[in-house]
């Protein structure tokens, strides 16, 4: 089946450790994009591709870098950089209309 | 400037009830499109509706209607014959086209809505 796989649900991290996000497309999408959810919050966008080898600062991009070297995949960095990032991170792909989501990652650093 | 207000509080519904979740929005692109997003206690962002500006008649899908008022710049949710599945909280995006077709979405801060049976 088509869709967007987040891996891994629940990642948990040392403080000052770098850490990596997995996020896997097969619907064929040109465009990805991370976002990073807070508790009782939306959404806020924190970096998106709209093609393979480039991409864009979202809103909150400083303590996070992404690649993009496939059209499948679009992985996050979380760096050590970042302030305060026990947060939950979903990815999401888009095709015209449609934006679709993954299942997202629940980051715990300790 | 806030591109898209979300401010009900907490919504409650009886099951089985007709529920209208409010979304305003803010921009100066002709050409936009609207989205509804359900997110359960799971986690995961469930598409549920989309409009586009331009769109003559107001989206439907299954128990989901968008009420669209573009004078007003409001796009309202409506959830026909509640189900206790339908207890999450609801998010309202937009994307502005001029900035390309794949361009990000604009997300509100989201509306909890609880089904009471």
């Amino acid at each position: 089946d088509g869709g967007i796989t987040q891996s891994p649900k629940y990642l948990f991290r040392k403080e000052g450790q770098n850490v990596t996000l997995s996020c896997e497309q097969n619907l064929n999408h040109d465009a990805m994009y991370w976002y990073r959810q807070d508790p009782g919050q939306g959404l806020r966008l924190i970096y998106y591709s709209q093609i393979v080898n480039d991409f864009q600062k979202g809103d909150i991009a400083e303590g996070y870098s992404v690649s993009r070297e496939k059209k499948e995949s679009f992985p996050l960095t979380v760096t050590s950089a970042q302030k305060n990032p026990t947060a939950f991170y979903l990815c999401a792909s888009s095709k015209r209309n449609e934006q679709f989501f993954g299942p997202g990652t629940r980051l715990t650093v300790l | 400037a806030q591109k898209i207000t979300q401010t009900q509080p907490g919504m409650f519904v009886q099951e089985k009830e007709a529920v209208t979740l409010d979304c305003t929005y803010d921009t100066s692109d002709p050409s936009y499109g609207l989205f509804w997003y359900k997110q359960p206690s799971s986690g995961e962002m469930i598409f549920l509706i989309y409009q586009g500006s331009y769109d003559q008649q107001n989206a439907t899908e299954g128990r989901y209607s968008l009420n669209f008022q573009k004078a007003r710049k409001s796009a309202n949710l409506v959830i026909s014959a509640s189900q206790l599945g339908d207890s999450a909280m609801y998010f309202c995006a937009m994307r502005e086209i001029a900035a390309g077709a794949n361009s990000k979405l604009t997300f509100g801060k989201g509306i909890t809505l609880s089904v009471r049976p």
